[in-house]
């Protein structure tokens, strides 16, 4: 079945506890991206990738890493979680548009709810 | 800076009512868009895709549409049921110097009354 997971789904940490949450997909898909929900403030998009060994910054990327050493998996890192990144974070990913054979719809991850103490 | 903005915020309707959400975004230079439905606490389901140089996409009772010149997009959901109360977002996909990146509004919660 064709799908992007994340792990853990759920975790409750404390500040400064490193923590990474993952996300892999099955579609050979060449962009694959993190956003973060919050109420009021809708989707926003933390870091991207375009491929292996590329990645970039989106709106929101301050106290984020991640890192795209596989074409399938691209890990969200936090080195000193803190308080307001609380939040409801997603993973999805697509084809790129350069990809003319393929539909370029986005999908994404079920969502990992994080709660940092 | 592109912006997506979806009106209602919420909307309640009963039981087999035909019903339009709204999307609108600021830069008509946009490569697709796409509308989700969320479930609360859940991920997001893409329902459908529309490429730029298309005008609208069909799905069983869904419908959207779009407008590129007026930054318009609207979601059509015919007879509607409860089991269609959920959020509705829909997000434009840019492209800028290579990197493509995906905006979007704040969603639409809408209630299905039976």
């Amino acid at each position: 079945e064709a799908q992007v997971t994340q792990n853990p789904r759920y975790l409750i940490t404390v500040t400064g506890k490193k923590l990474t949450v993952t996300c892999s997909q099955n579609m050979n898909h060449e962009y694959m991206s993190w956003y973060r929900q919050d109420p009021g403030l809708g989707l926003r998009q933390i870091y991207y990738s375009m491929n292996v060994e590329v990645t970039d910054k989106g709106d929101v990327p301050e106290g984020y890493k991640v890192s795209r050493k596989e074409k399938r998996n691209f890990p969200l890192i936090l080195e000193s979680p803190s308080p307001n990144q609380t939040s409801l974070y997603f993973c999805a990913s697509s084809f790129l548009k350069s990809n003319r054979d393929r539909y370029n719809e986005q999908f994404f991850g079920p969502g990992t709810r994080l709660t940092v103490l | 800076k592109q912006e997506v903005t979806q009106i209602p915020a919420a909307l309640s309707v009963p039981e087999g009512e035909n019903l339009v959400l709204n999307c609108s975004f600021t830069d008509s230079a946009i490569y697709n868009l796409q509308w989700f439905r969320q479930d609360p606490g859940k991920g997001l389901t893409s329902l459908l895709l529309i490429q730029s140089s298309q005008r609208e996409q069909t799905s069983g009772r869904l419908n959207a549409s779009l407008d590129k010149s007026s930054g318009r997009s609207t979601l059509y959901i015919a007879a509607s049921q409860p089991g269609d109360s959920a959020t509705y977002l829909c997000a434009v996909k840019k492209t800028q110097g290579g990197s493509e990146k995906l905006v979007f509004g704040k969603g639409t919660k809408l209630t299905v009354n039976p």
